[in-house]
C-alpha cells in the first residue's frame, strides 16, 4: 500500500491557476471513481475539497475543481487567492479488503 | 454540526500503549458512518491508522494492524484508539474524523492532539 505521488511544491500568482497532480495505480486512482482532496493550513486540521473525483462539498468555492485520467488524479485551484497557500493531500479508495490511500502532499505557495 | 474532539495523554513511554479517545456531538454515531483515525509526523503526510463502524466492525491500516486496537462507546458517543509498544516513530499529531467507508473520504475532523513518544 504506496503513497499517491504529487509534486512537492507548486506556485503560482493571485488569479493564476495552478494544478496538482496525484497519481496511483490501477489498484487505486485508476481503477475508481473515489478520490478526494484535503486542504491543511499550518497547525489546523485537514479540510474536504474534493471528493467522488469532482464532487465539491457544501461551502467549498467553485474555483476548486477535480478530474481523473487514467492512474493520475488533478486538483485545479483557478483564481488563485492568498488565503489558498496551504498543503494539499489526495486520498483514493483502493478496493474492498485494504484501506485506502493517502497522497504524498503539496504545498501550494502563493507568490 | 457535528464536531470531533480528542482527548488522552500528550507523552507516552516507549514501549507502552498510546491510548486516545474522540468525543462526537451532533450526531450519533449509531446513526451511521465509520469513525477513523488517522495520524501525522511533524512535518510529514497523513497516515490512515484504521476506522470502526457503530457495530463494532473495524478495518486497520496492515503496518500497523497488529498493534492497534479501535473501539465504540454508543452510549457515551465515543471511539478509541489504543496503539501499543510505540516507539519514537509513533509521535505524531493523531486525528479523529468520520469517515465515509473505505473511500478514504473524512467530512468532519478533530482539531488534532500530539503524542509525543518520549521518556
Amino acid at each position: 500500500q504506496s503513497a499517491l505521488t504529487q509534486p512537492r511544491s507548486v506556485s503560482g500568482s493571485p488569479g493564476q491557476s495552478v494544478t496538482i497532480s496525484c497519481t496511483g495505480t490501477s489498484s487505486d486512482v485508476g481503477g475508481y471513481n473515489y478520490v478526494s482532496w484535503y486542504q491543511q493550513h499550518p497547525g489546523k486540521a485537514p479540510k474536504l475539497m474534493i471528493y467522488d473525483v469532482s464532487k465539491r462539498p457544501s461551502g467549498v468555492p467553485d474555483r476548486f475543481s477535480g478530474s481523473k485520467s487514467g492512474n493520475t488524479a488533478s486538483l485545479t485551484i483557478s483564481g488563485l487567492q492568498a488565503e489558498d497557500e496551504a498543503d494539499y493531500y489526495c486520498s483514493s479508495y483502493a478496493g474492498s479488503y485494504t484501506l485506502g490511500v493517502f497522497g504524498t502532499g503539496t504545498k501550494v505557495t502563493v507568490l | 454540526q457535528v464536531q470531533l474532539q480528542e482527548s488522552g495523554p500528550g507523552l507516552v513511554k516507549p514501549s507502552e500503549t498510546l491510548s486516545l479517545t474522540c468525543t462526537v456531538s451532533g450526531y450519533s454515531i449509531s446513526s451511521g458512518y465509520y469513525w477513523g483515525w488517522i495520524r501525522q509526523p511533524p512535518g510529514k503526510g497523513l497516515e490512515w491508522i484504521g476506522s470502526i463502524y457503530h457495530s463494532g466492525s473495524t478495518y486497520h491500516n496492515p503496518s500497523l494492524k497488529s498493534r492497534v486496537t479501535i473501539s465504540v462507546d454508543t452510549s457515551k458517543n465515543q471511539f478509541s484508539l489504543k496503539l501499543s509498544s510505540v516507539t519514537a516513530a509513533d509521535t505524531a499529531v493523531y486525528y479523529c474524523a468520520r469517515d465515509w467507508g473505505l473511500k478514504a473520504t473524512f467530512d468532519y475532523w478533530g482539531q488534532g492532539t500530539l503524542v509525543t513518544v518520549s521518556s
